[in-house]
């Protein structure tokens, strides 16, 4: 079966434009995570959710983050006013829910703020 | 707070060469999860291994095996007669299960990740 599929593989934008970064979870995945990835580091946890709704917040870094799932498959990951700084791999995962599931990973999307 | 360490950034060995990937974790939790990731260098994280915090049995996969050790709280990751195949980075990342915010299926905390090299 497909597994989770990222769109835009790349993004090119410029500061202060805003930007969404789509996430296609495996069919029947009822978690979906979102994760930002720094050059040279390890994929750093943003927000998770069970379903439609957002289980768990706590590493989004400020109020231009935001993201959303309305019908508990597709998730869009939203940047205001974008920065630099978010020059990063944004990767998503997805996974059947429950404790200590293995997440599976899509392939990210390379965004990059000039 | 979690925390996960992997004090080597770089190994380099030659094939054929075993070599132990080190990971020592942080949690105030009783009940967790370890898991070790391959990011080769076409990007995508490839999940390898999935441990909890109460099954300490050791694990064997083909070339690949774990050591869990709570009293020193490691889970370490050894590569038997490695391969340029295996040449990747390797992160190791921690889930605690009792975060009422999350839900039990909690987002992970990945350690900064080894880049292994194996030269032929």
């Amino acid at each position: 079966g497909a597994g989770v599929s990222q769109t835009p593989s790349n993004k090119v934008t410029e500061k202060g434009k805003y930007v969404e970064l789509r996430c296609d979870p495996i069919s029947g995945h009822t978690a979906l995570y979102w994760y930002r990835q720094s050059l040279g580091q390890g994929p750093e946890f943003l927000i998770y959710f069970q379903g439609t709704g957002a289980a768990d917040d706590s590493g989004l870094p400020n109020d231009r983050f935001f993201a959303v799932r309305p019908e508990g498959s597709v998730s869009t990951l939203k940047i205001q006013r974008t920065e630099r700084g978010d020059s990063a791999v944004y990767l998503c995962a997805s996974s059947l829910g429950g404790r200590g599931g293995e997440q599976f990973f899509g392939p990210g999307t390379r965004l990059t703020v000039l | 707070a979690q925390k996960v360490t992997q004090a080597q950034t770089e190994i380099s060995v030659v094939e054929k060469e075993d070599v132990t990937l080190d990971c020592v974790y942080e949690t105030r939790d009783t009940t967790y999860y370890l898991f070790w990731y391959k990011q080769p260098p076409s990007g995508e994280l490839v999940f390898l291994i999935r441990r909890n915090s109460f099954d300490e049995q050791n694990e064997i996969s083909g070339r690949y095996s774990w050591n869990f050790q709570k009293s020193t709280s490691s889970f370490n990751f050894t590569i038997t007669a490695s391969q340029v195949v295996d040449s990747a980075v390797y992160f190791c990342a921690l889930s605690e299960a009792n975060n009422p915010v999350g839900g039990g299926a909690d987002g992970l905390t990945f350690g900064k990740g080894t880049h292994l090299i194996i030269q032929p």
